[in-house]
């Protein structure tokens, strides 16, 4: 079974560019979520998706932020315009819907991250 | 509040066991997660442990719970090279929720 993968693994952009990393979630996870580690800090949720739709966006930090899922596969999120802020590695990750299987914790595989750097 | 606690850094002599401690605020917390992140990985689940519990034990690992003082923590039996990584503590309150992380303790390894 293929794990998350994400694209690009890394992006070197300019203040004020666009950028948008993509998320392909393991074949039948309905979960997906969004995480953002900037340097020396914690790693932070940014949003979760339950198919296609948003079930928690709480964590975006500002409306330069967009995250799609649509068809309810791999997801994109695109950073416009970027700032320097944004700088960090951002991570994907991916479960099953624990109300369908039933169990009590359903593991989220993360994906190896897409390292942002803006200049 | 959502908060969880970690020293960033952890240096152990080969052979040894490292212990790596945290501390969270959120007394309802269910699950609660050990991640490991080796340079230029992802994130990788070592192991988690429900709010119900005290210990689990498999095999090099051994987490702790004290739910009381909510505090977790993380022993490596027999520290190796490859052990040398970020440890990140986590917990979440319900499932499907997002998980909440610490900072990452740096575990070096002394030769």
């Amino acid at each position: 079974e293929a794990g998350v993968t994400q694209f690009p693994s890394h992006s070197v952009i300019e203040k004020g560019q666009t950028v948008t990393l993509r998320c392909d979630p393991i074949s039948g996870h309905d979960n997906l979520y969004w995480y953002r580690r900037v340097m020396g800090k914690e790693i932070k949720f940014l949003l979760h998706f339950v198919k296609e739709s948003k079930q928690d966006e709480s964590g975006m930090p500002n409306n330069r932020f967009l995250a799609e899922r649509t068809g309810g596969t791999y997801s994109t999120l695109k950073v416009q315009p970027a700032e320097l802020e944004d700088s960090g590695v951002y991570f994907c990750a991916s479960s099953h819907d624990s109300r369908r299987t039933g169990w009590r914790s359903e593991t989220q595989y993360f994906g190896p991250g897409t390292r942002l750097l803006v200049l | 509040g959502e908060d969880v606690e970690q020293s960033l850094f952890l240096s152990v002599r080969e052979g040894d066991s490292s212990v790596i401690n945290c501390t969270y605020t959120d007394s309802s917390s269910t699950y609660l997660y050990w991640y490991k992140q080796e340079p230029g990985a992802g994130l990788q689940l070592l192991t988690y442990i429900f709010s119900n519990m005290d210990m689990k034990q498999d095999q090099r690992l051994t987490v702790l719970l004290n739910k009381k003082d909510k505090h977790l923590s993380l022993r490596i039996a027999d520290t190796q090279t490859g052990d040398s990584a970020i440890y990140f503590c986590a917990e979440r309150v319900n499932r499907d929720d997002k998980i909440i992380f610490g900072k990452g303790t740096r575990l070096h390894i002394l030769p």
